[in-house]
């Protein structure tokens, strides 16, 4: 039972190196998400994917770019790492269904998380 | 746009006492609200949901929630914590019929039981 899997779970950076945080999901969800969990901030959205070749931009998306080529994956890139960026990083993803288009049950991977020197 | 309080960071408390979490929410249009749980060292996963009906849901491990419209809150309550609820409590919101789908979640609550 995979359910969300996020790799890499560690990486250390540099400032201004770049680098890609994978997800993938085996249960054919159409939405998927990335958040960043800061300490006293909760988790914020960075940019989420309501299908396969589809994203849109959440509440922090500066500095981020993001893919949805396949279905089960979403990227989430970095193209030029800061030290604000240090952070714990969660890929989750959603069934649809219900009268908002999604029930609000996020299912989440374990996180990743990066730290930028 | 929507926004979600927790209005305690830290909340610690004896094993086998009663527990509430608050949690206010401020949005335009109607919402769906949940109570997401943060083990240490792990994603988060939903603990309880409220879509429509009884305003009184009950979720995993013994927790239940209250809708209040009027006072735009859903505060989290159990009667008897254990050590093992130890673990930090998301509130989230999501408007209902936006085909976005986002999902927006408060700063945290973080449960510590004590023996």
């Amino acid at each position: 039972n995979a359910g969300v899997t996020q790799t890499p779970k560690f990486r250390v950076l540099k400032t201004g190196q770049s680098m890609t945080l994978l997800c993938a999901q085996d249960m054919n969800h159409e939405y998927m998400y990335w958040y960043r969990q800061d300490p006293g901030m909760g988790l914020r959205l960075i940019h989420y994917s309501v299908g396969e070749g589809t994203t849109a931009k959440g509440e922090v998306p500066d500095g981020y770019n993001v893919s949805r080529l396949k279905k089960q994956n979403f990227l989430l890139g970095l193209e030029s790492a800061a030290p604000s960026q240090t952070s714990v990083y969660f890929c989750a993803s959603s069934p649809t269904e219900g009268l908002a288009g999604v029930t609000g049950e996020l299912f989440f991977g374990e996180g990743s998380r990066l730290t930028v020197l | 746009a929507q926004s979600v309080t927790q209005l305690d960071s830290q909340v610690p408390v004896f094993e086998e006492a009663p527990v509430e979490l608050r949690c206010n929410y401020s949005s335009s249009v109607s919402v769906y609200l949940f109570w997401y749980v943060q083990y240490p060292n792990q994603g988060l996963q939903l603990l309880l949901k409220y879509l429509s009906g009884s305003t009184l849901v009950k979720g995993i491990n013994g927790f239940e929630a209250e809708f209040n419209k009027s006072q735009t809150s859903f505060h989290l309550r159990k009667p008897s914590v254990h050590i093992s609820d130890t673990a930090e409590y998301f509130c989230a919101v999501i408007r209902i019929y936006n085909q976005g789908g986002k999902l927006i979640f408060g700063q945290g609550t973080e449960l510590s039981v004590k023996p």
